[in-house]
């Protein structure tokens, strides 16, 4: 099993939900990582759990929450969030967290499209 | 701070052509690059991640240099089809520690049957 599993795909929510986002892989990889995407434009990381504990928070706002229950899982909690964070949310996986300049595969899963009214 | 630039940013060939898609990076202190397709509104799907002591790597109709002295990197796609049309996305390591990639803006490719 060489997949990362995103659910849901898509998600429309407004600015007083709370919703979370699902993520998970069968690889045995030990670094997990939240990417956001706008149309467009690249992937900008959002956070990196290695061994499920979180080693980067890239200055994300506090209205994103993650977590890491166990070492095939990731989830994003969501709450209060604005028109501005609707984007494409990837999860990716690797078999170990980067070593230095040397960059593991990254596996992404296929994303969760997010629309905030 | 490493940045990676990719030319052409939009690229649209006809059916059966090879072509090239150019990466470049800033920070040339790294030990290998990767390559990826992304298809609109989905995840993006590794292809090649090439060693910096490799020079060259292959995987179907794909093959991929890496050339640290000059900071550069191609990605040669042979006998274009149609399902190769995709966005490719080279990515760098950002810096020499933390698991920080830097991507490119990517080139959009279009392949005409």
């Amino acid at each position: 099993d060489t997949e990362v599993t995103q659910t849901p795909k898509h998600l429309v929510m407004g600015m007083t939900n709370k919703k979370s986002l699902k993520c998970e892989q069968h690889m045995g990889h030990r670094a997990m990582y939240w990417y956001k995407q706008k149309a467009k434009k690249p992937p900008e990381l959002m956070f990196v759990y290695s061994y499920e504990k979180l080693s980067i928070n890239e200055s994300v706002p506090s209205r994103f929450s993650p977590e890491c229950p166990n070492s095939s899982l990731l989830n994003l909690h969501l709450h209060a969030l604005q028109p501005e964070d609707s984007a494409l949310y990837l999860c990716a996986s690797s078999q170990d967290k980067f070593q230095g300049a040397r960059i593991e595969k990254l596996f992404f899963g296929s994303g969760t499209q997010l629309s905030v009214l | 701070k490493q940045e990676v630039t990719q030319i052409p940013a939009a690229l649209s060939v006809p059916e059966g052509e090879n072509l090239v898609l150019n990466c470049s990076f800033t920070d040339s202190a790294i030990y290998n690059l990767q390559w990826f397709r992304q298809d609109p509104g989905k995840g993006l799907t590794s292809l090649l991640l090439i060693q910096s002591s490799q020079r060259e790597q292959t995987s179907g109709r794909l093959n991929a240099s890496l050339d640290k002295s000059s900071g550069r990197s191609t990605l040669y796609i042979a006998a274009s089809q149609p399902g190769d049309s995709a966005t490719y996305l080279c990515a760098a390591p950002a810096e020499t520690s933390g698991s920080r990639l830097t991507f490119g803006e990517g080139t959009q490719l279009t392949v005409n049957p």
